[in-house]
């Protein structure tokens, strides 16, 4: 079994300060990783992916996330949020063989003010 | 072109009654999903269909039964409905263990 921690439900951030979702996996396999957005009214979003590679991953509206396997984290990180990156973000894990059966963790807030 | 949607986008109906949530993708996905997410934003995936096959089936009361007439369409119907019911319902699409694409969500208010 698999498991997603979203360590902070809510983070308050200023405009154009930096900011990091912290997101942990558990799994007894080798996993695929995601971030989605979901902004108000909305679906999700994909944000981007760790499939294999490079662990530094990078994604949309200037998002990026490190994949760490020895602390089995996936960290999303933007070094100057707006306003508009205010949404609720979710991270998803999922094995890498097989179907996508993903593991979603609880969500995180991000609350960008003026 | 939308890539997976959904009807109807709200939908406010009494306890008792019997619904049901259409879902299309035009992406040529494999796999179809469907999500409940509760006011608290916890997503919960209810079923997911693989070539027309239930692959998962999580916990979920048998009032709630997917149904997939071909392999771009996942329909969701739900029967004797309850207050717990209401939420906002996700299909969504995969290609094998790829990421998901999500249509744009149907809010039930059950009254």
């Amino acid at each position: 079994a698999q498991s997603v921690t979203q360590l902070d439900s809510q983070v308050p951030v200023f405009e154009e300060a930096p900011v990091e979702l912290r997101c942990n996996y558990s799994s007894s396999v080798s996993v695929y990783l995601f971030w989605y957005v979901q902004y108000p009214n909305q679906g999700l979003q994909l944000l981007l992916k760790y499939l294999s590679g490079s662990t530094l991953v990078k994604g949309i509206n200037g998002f990026e996330a490190e994949f760490n396997k020895s602390q089995t984290s996936f960290h999303l990180r933007k070094p100057s949020v707006h306003i508009s990156d205010t949404a609720e973000y979710f991270c998803a894990v999922t094995r890498s063989g097989g179907s996508y059966i993903p593991t979603f963790g609880r969500g995180t807030s991000l609350i960008v003010h003026p | 072109d939308t890539a997976v949607s959904q009807t109807p986008k709200y939908l406010v109906t009494q306890m008792g009654n019997d619904k049901s949530i259409k879902c299309e993708q035009n992406l040529g996905h494999d796999t179809m999903y469907w999500y409940k997410q509760d006011s608290k934003k916890f997503l919960k995936i209810m079923f997911s269909y693989n070539n027309k096959e239930l692959i998962i089936n999580e916990t979920v009361p048998n009032r709630f039964s997917p149904k997939s007439p071909d392999k771009a369409h996942l329909n969701l119907h739900i029967n004797s409905l309850e207050l717990g019911d209401s939420a906002v319902y996700f299909c969504a699409s995969s290609q094998g263990n790829r990421e998901g694409h999500f249509g744009p969500g149907t809010r039930l208010t059950v009254t």
